[in-house]
C-alpha cells in the first residue's frame, strides 16, 4: 500500500499552546481526511480536504491540503485538555474506496 | 441514533481458533470496511464491500475472510491461519459517492493466547 509520513509521532505540550502537524506522501492524493482517535475508540473524522490550497477550518483546527497534493497539515489552537488523543492524516487515491493512513500522532496535553 | 455497532468490545480467544467479528450500521451507507491497528500502526485495510455480496481485499488480507449478505452487515473471521492475530479491529463505513467519508465504529479488540 501506500506509505504515508506523519509528523511528529508524539508531542507533549501544555494547555493553550497551539499544536502543528503534517503528513506527506510519495504520491499525489486527491482528497486529505484527518481523523482523531480517543483511546479505545474509532476514529472521527474532523476535517476533509478535495481541492489543491484548500484551507478549511473546524473550530480551533485548521487543515490545509497542499499545492503539489502530496501533503496535508493540521493546526489545533489553544490546546485544551480534550484534545488529547491520536490524530490521524489519511489520502484518498485514485482507487475507488481506498484510503490510506498514516502512523499517527500522538498528542499529550499537560494542564 | 444512527450508527456503527460492533460487538464485542473485547474479544480472548485460544490460538487455532476462528473467530467472528461483527459490524453492524443503520446509516444505509453502501460501503463497508475492516481495518487493523496495531499500537503505534496506522490503520491498515483488511478488506472492504461496495455493494452486497461483493468484496475486495485490502492491504493485508491474508488469513482473514468476510461476507456481505446484507447492506446493513459485515462481518469479519479471523481464521487460524493469521499468523499474529491480536489487534484491534475496526469497521467503517460510507456512502458510494464519498468513499473518502468513512465513519468507523467503536472497535473489538481481539486478544489471541
Amino acid at each position: 500500500g501506500q506509505q504515508l509520513n506523519q509528523n511528529p509521532q508524539s508531542m507533549f505540550i501544555q494547555e493553550g499552546e497551539d499544536v502543528s502537524m503534517n503528513c506527506t506522501s510519495s504520491s499525489i492524493f486527491n482528497t486529505w481526511l484527518w481523523y482523531k482517535q480517543d483511546p479505545g475508540e474509532g476514529p472521527v473524522l474532523l476535517i476533509a480536504l478535495y481541492k489543491a490550497g484548500e484551507l478549511t477550518s473546524n473550530g480551533r483546527l485548521t487543515a490545509q491540503f497542499g499545492i503539489t497534493r502530496k501533503d496535508s497539515f493540521l493546526n489545533i489552537s489553544a490546546s485544551i485538555p480534550s484534545d488529547v488523543g491520536i490524530y490521524f492524516c489519511a489520502g484518498r487515491g485514485s482507487t475507488l474506496g481506498r484510503l490510506y493512513f498514516g502512523r499517527g500522532t500522538q498528542l499529550t496535553v499537560w494542564p | 441514533d444512527g450508527g456503527i455497532t460492533q460487538s464485542p468490545k473485547y474479544l480472548f480467544r485460544k490460538e487455532g481458533q476462528n473467530v467472528t467479528l461483527s459490524c453492524e450500521q443503520n446509516l444505509n451507507h453502501d460501503a463497508m470496511y475492516w481495518y487493523r491497528q496495531d499500537p503505534g500502526q496506522g490503520l491498515r485495510l483488511i478488506y472492504y464491500s461496495q455493494i452486497v455480496n461483493d468484496f475486495q481485499k485490502g492491504d493485508i488480507a491474508e488469513g482473514y475472510s468476510v461476507s456481505r449478505e446484507k447492506k446493513e452487515s459485515f462481518p469479519l473471521t479471523v481464521t487460524s491461519a493469521q499468523k499474529n492475530p491480536t489487534a484491534f479491529y475496526l469497521c467503517a463505513s460510507s456512502i458510494l459517492d464519498k468513499t473518502y467519508e468513512q465513519y468507523f465504529g467503536p472497535g473489538t479488540r481481539l486478544t489471541v493466547t
